[in-house]
């Protein structure tokens, strides 16, 4: 099976920051990757799929890159509704999630 | 607009049974892939099932491979779970997930677009 490695698990920021979070493949995936958004107590929702492409309605605040076994998410000028924990996903064989990275306000 | 909403969940014996139901509407549910997806307790998310648009092809997770049975009712728009022989690791939000579709002049991409709002299974004597 393809694991699926985030890092950080946990990250500190504040309002206006940028983050990053990494996300890397144990092996080819193309670019059969999507990026999640969860909020406490709520569903998923898929922010990001093909590795790069937003979802209609996401703000262009977000954004991803990457191919092959490496992939981040960005989020480029933090507001207060982004805070949450966000997951990464592989479709390429079958599926599998990232173990998820906790975004909180420092 | 997509809505599905999960029912069937509760607190279960470790080995019984359980179905889950999904309730879908505001899409062709025909022509949809649809997924099971759980998340334990204070965990991450893990794929458990996906069924095809026309319900013939059926995939699951080694973790619930021979026990969990995902079928689809295109005549009800309903998606199912049919979850036999529970274990306390089963414990769980049990959400359903549409398969959506992306596709570009040489490739779909098929994330999970839409979600339900969950439903608990609880594995405990």
């Amino acid at each position: 099976d393809i694991q699926m490695t985030q890092s950080p698990s946990s990250l500190s920021a504040s309002v206006g920051d940028r983050v990053i979070i990494t996300c890397r493949a144990s092996q080819n995936i193309d670019n059969y990757l999507s990026w999640y958004q969860q909020k406490p107590g709520k569903a998923p929702s898929l922010l990001i799929y093909a590795g790069s492409s937003l979802r209609s309605g996401v703000p262009s605040r977000f954004s991803g890159s990457g191919s092959g076994t490496d992939f981040t998410l960005t989020i480029s000028g933090l507001q207060p509704e982004d805070f949450a924990t966000y997951y990464c996903q592989q479709s390429y064989n079958p599926y599998t999630f990232g173990q998820g990275t906790k975004l909180e306000i420092k | 607009q997509v809505l599905l909403v999960e029912s069937g969940g509760g607190v279960v014996q470790p080995g019984r049974s359980l179905r889950l139901s999904c309730e879908a509407s505001g899409f062709t549910f025909s022509s949809y892939g649809m997924h099971w997806v759980r998340q334990a307790p204070g965990k991450g998310l893990e794929w458990v099932a996906v069924v095809s648009d026309d319900g013939t092809y059926k995939y699951y997770a080694d973790s619930v491979q021979g026990r969990f049975t995902i079928s689809k009712d295109i005549s009800k728009n309903k998606l199912y779970l049919q979850m036999n022989s529970l274990r306390a690791e089963d414990t769980a939000v049990y959400y359903c997930a549409k398969v959506g579709e992306y596709c570009t002049a040489t490739t779909c991409y098929t994330p999970f677009d839409d979600w339900g709002q969950g439903t608990l299974v609880t594995v405990s004597s």
